[in-house]
């Protein structure tokens, strides 16, 4: 069975830019979530879908990120725009049930 | 805001002793699950604790549940060089999925 699949693995920007992640979650899979990983800390939980819609946004820097899940498959995250302390490893996971599967993570760079 | 603490922060173990990281919360949990991070990699589901006083054992794993469902506890027996990285508890309650600060592992051989 294929994994969470993301891309790029790594992005780096100056800060003001945009930047866009992909994620692919595991087939039938009907809950997916993005993470950010600050260095050193643990997942901090951005948004939560089940299917395509929305079931906890209350973490997301809405005046900046947005994300997207069309037709309750792939979903997207965007920054838009950019800001130093955006640098972190974004982490996309689906589940069936309770048990989350991530995936290897987008590590962002903002310079 | 709500936040899942871990203690100890950092932990050096010589193979073959044992290491237990503890997960605490303010308030009651629905659930609790424990996750491993190796260096460089991406979280990985051990295990899911859902009833007060839940002990589930993998191995040479022992995952704890306390009886008021606030805390929950990861002991390892005769660590390897394989156990080596971060475990995470993730809790569940009013709020969703909180992951806790983490209890970095490293095991000299």
């Amino acid at each position: 069975e294929a994994g969470v699949a993301q891309s790029p693995r790594y992005k780096i920007i100056e800060k003001r830019q945009s930047v866009a992640f992909w994620c692919n979650p595991i087939s039938g899979h009907a809950t997916l979530y993005w993470y950010q990983q600050i260095l050193g800390q643990g997942p901090k939980l951005l948004i939560q879908f089940q299917n395509n819609g929305v079931v906890d946004d209350s973490q997301l820097p809405k005046d900046r990120f947005s994300a997207e899940r069309l037709k309750g498959v792939d979903s997207t995250l965007k920054i838009q725009p950019a800001k130093l302390e955006d640098s972190a490893v974004y982490l996309c996971a689906s589940s069936l049930t309770s048990e989350q599967f991530f995936g290897p993570g987008t590590r962002l760079t903002v310079l | 805001g709500q936040q899942v603490m871990q203690i100890p922060q950092y932990q050096h173990v010589q193979e073959g002793e044992d290491f237990t990281t503890y997960c605490n919360s303010s308030t009651t949990l629905s659930n609790i699950q424990w996750y491993k991070q190796r260096p460089g990699g991406h979280p990985v589901f051990l295990i899911q604790l859902v009833k007060s006083g839940e002990v589930k054992k993998q191995k040479r794993l022992t995952f704890q549940f306390g009886e008021a469902k606030k805390n929950s506890s990861l002991h390892i027996t005769a660590t390897q060089t394989t156990d080596v990285g971060t475990y995470f508890c993730s809790a569940s309650g009013t709020y969703k999925y909180i992951f806790g600060t983490g209890t970095r592992l490293k095991v000299l051989a």
